[in-house]
C-alpha cells in the first residue's frame, strides 16, 4: 500500500520550455500532496504544498508563477516548470499523505530534469 | 531556528549493527521519521516515532527521547543493499517535516 507514481522519470528540454510532471497516489487518497527539489548531495528542498481543490503554498523563495501547481483531485497534482532554465535542472521529487496514517508522507520515484 | 544534526558519514561491516544518531531542534514536534534514499532515487519511508522509547520493525529499530530532542536509527545484520543515505526528518508543530542532508552509510564486505 501507500504508493506514489510519477511521470516522466526523466526529462530533457530546451531552456525556454515548460514542462509538465505528474504525481498519482495509486491507492491510497491523498490529501495533501509536496513537491520539493534535490540538488546532489544536498538535502530535500520543500518547494510547495498543496491540498485537493484548493491552492498550494508555497514555501520562501519559490516562485509561484514559475512554479505551477495544481492538484485537481485527490489522486493527481501536477507540477509545471515554465520557461524552464539550466539552474532548473535538478530532481523534483513529489510526497503524498492520505491525513490518516500519522501524516506520513510517501515519495514518488522523482524526475530528473535536464535543461539545456 | 530549526536544524538537524546527523553524521555526514559512516562506514559499517556487512552482518554488523550500526546505529545512526539524530539530534533535532524544532519549533514545535509532531513525531520524526527515518527515511532511506538510495543514490539518485527518492526517499523511502522506514519509521516513525512520536513517544519516547524504542520501535522495533524487522532489521531496523528507531529510538526517540524528546526530552533530549534525540533519536537514533539502528540497523542490524547489515547487508550490502542497505548502503544508502538516511534521513532523520522531525515533524514540527504545522505538521511540516524539516530535513537535513541526512548520513551516507557505507557497508563493507
Amino acid at each position: 500500500g501507500a504508493v506514489v507514481s510519477q511521470h516522466p522519470s526523466r526529462v530533457i528540454c530546451k531552456s525556454g520550455t515548460s514542462v509538465k510532471i505528474e504525481c498519482r497516489s495509486l491507492d491510497f487518497q491523498a490529501t495533501t500532496m509536496f513537491w520539493y527539489r534535490q540538488f546532489p548531495k544536498q538535502s530535500l528542498m520543500l518547494m510547495a504544498t498543496s491540498n485537493e481543490g484548493s491552492k498550494a503554498t508555497y514555501e520562501q523563495g519559490v516562485e509561484k508563477d514559475k512554479f505551477l501547481i495544481n492538484h485537481a483531485s485527490l489522486t493527481l497534482s501536477t507540477l509545471t516548470v515554465t520557461s524552464a532554465h539550466p539552474e532548473d535542472s535538478s530532481f523534483y521529487i513529489c510526497s503524498a499523505s492520505s491525513g490518516e496514517i500519522r501524516e506520513t508522507q510517501y515519495f514518488g520515484p522523482g524526475t530528473r530534469l535536464l535543461v539545456l | 531556528g530549526q536544524n538537524i544534526d546527523q553524521p555526514t558519514e559512516m562506514t559499517a561491516t556487512e552482518g554488523a549493527i550500526v546505529q545512526i544518531n539524530c539530534t533535532y531542534q524544532t519549533s514545535g514536534f509532531n513525531g520524526l521519521f527515518w527515511y532511506q534514499q538510495h543514490a539518485g532515487e527518492a526517499p523511502t519511508f522506514l519509521s516513525y516515532n512520536v513517544l519516547d522509547g524504542l520501535e522495533e520493525k524487522g532489521r531496523f529499530s528507531s529510538f526517540l527521547s524528546r526530552s533530549k530532542g534525540y533519536s537514533y536509527l539502528l540497523l542490524k545484520e547489515l547487508q550490502m543493499k542497505d548502503s544508502a543515505s538516511y534521513l532523520c526528518a522531525p515533524m514540527d508543530s504545522n505538521y511540516q517535516l524539516i530535513w537535513g542532508a541526512g548520513t551516507k552509510l557505507i557497508i563493507k564486505p
